[in-house]
């Protein structure tokens, strides 16, 4: 079947700009969950979704970083005045399971280059 | 804040060699996984070890996890060009994965 998927696949953005990063997970994946991978390193937890329920998002940099998913299927990470360190890659990935403990299903992540 | 640390950094070995990467981590875990990361196809779970295992296989995967030392190690058997990637351990918290920083592997043909 149909597995994660993210747009765009790459994003250039001006400083100051807002940006939205949009994730579809897997049909009936109740757990959403969000990542930001700077270059050369594993990816970092930003925020988690149980279905509509924003549950975590303790690892959202700032308050220019928000996240949605008001029906609980497609998601929406919202950048807001991009600042040049928000360049990275941004991975959602979704599971089966109500928690985070067992495996989760990546997208292929969005590049965002804040120039 | 990443929990996990791969060793080797980067690793570069001939095609039908065996590849061995290890993971340490800081606190107790629910479960211990590594994900492959490439190009092509993203990261990709390849095996879960459960904190009461000590060894587990998938094809040409093996993994073993010691608790007592909290560490974990990967080893691939028989390697292939198609095994080029980036190899991360991951722990499970509340509603997370922390991941290390990776073992980038390169198979020369």
């Amino acid at each position: 079947g149909a597995g994660v998927s993210q747009s765009p696949r790459y994003k250039v953005a001006k400083r100051g700009q807002d940006v939205a990063l949009r994730c579809d997970p897997i049909s009936g994946h109740v757990s959403l969950f969000w990542y930001q991978q700077a270059l050369g390193q594993g990816p970092e937890f930003l925020t988690y979704f149980q279905n509509e329920a924003q549950l975590d998002k303790s690892g959202l940099p700032s308050d220019r970083f928000f996240a949605e998913r008001p029906e609980g299927s497609v998601s929406t990470l919202k950048i807001q005045r991009t600042q040049q360190e928000d360049s990275a890659v941004y991975l959602c990935a979704s599971s089966p399971y109500r928690v985070g403990t067992y495996e989760q299903y990546f997208g292929p992540g969005t590049r965002l280059t804040v120039t | 804040s990443q929990q996990g640390e791969e060793d080797p950094q980067a690793l570069s070995i001939q095609e039908g060699e065996n590849a061995t990467m290890n993971c340490s981590y800081k606190t107790s875990i629910n479960n211990l996984q590594w994900y492959r990361q490439n190009s092509g196809r993203g990261l990709v779970h390849l095996i879960l070890i459960r904190s009461n295992e000590r060894e587990k296989h998938s094809g040409r995967l093996r993994v073993t996890l010691d608790t007592s030392k909290k560490s974990s190690s990967l080893l691939i058997t028989a390697s292939r060009a198609a095994d080029t990637a980036s190899y991360f351990c991951a722990t499970p918290h509340r509603y997370q994965l922390t991941f290390g920083k990776g073992t980038k592997l390169s198979v020369i043909p």
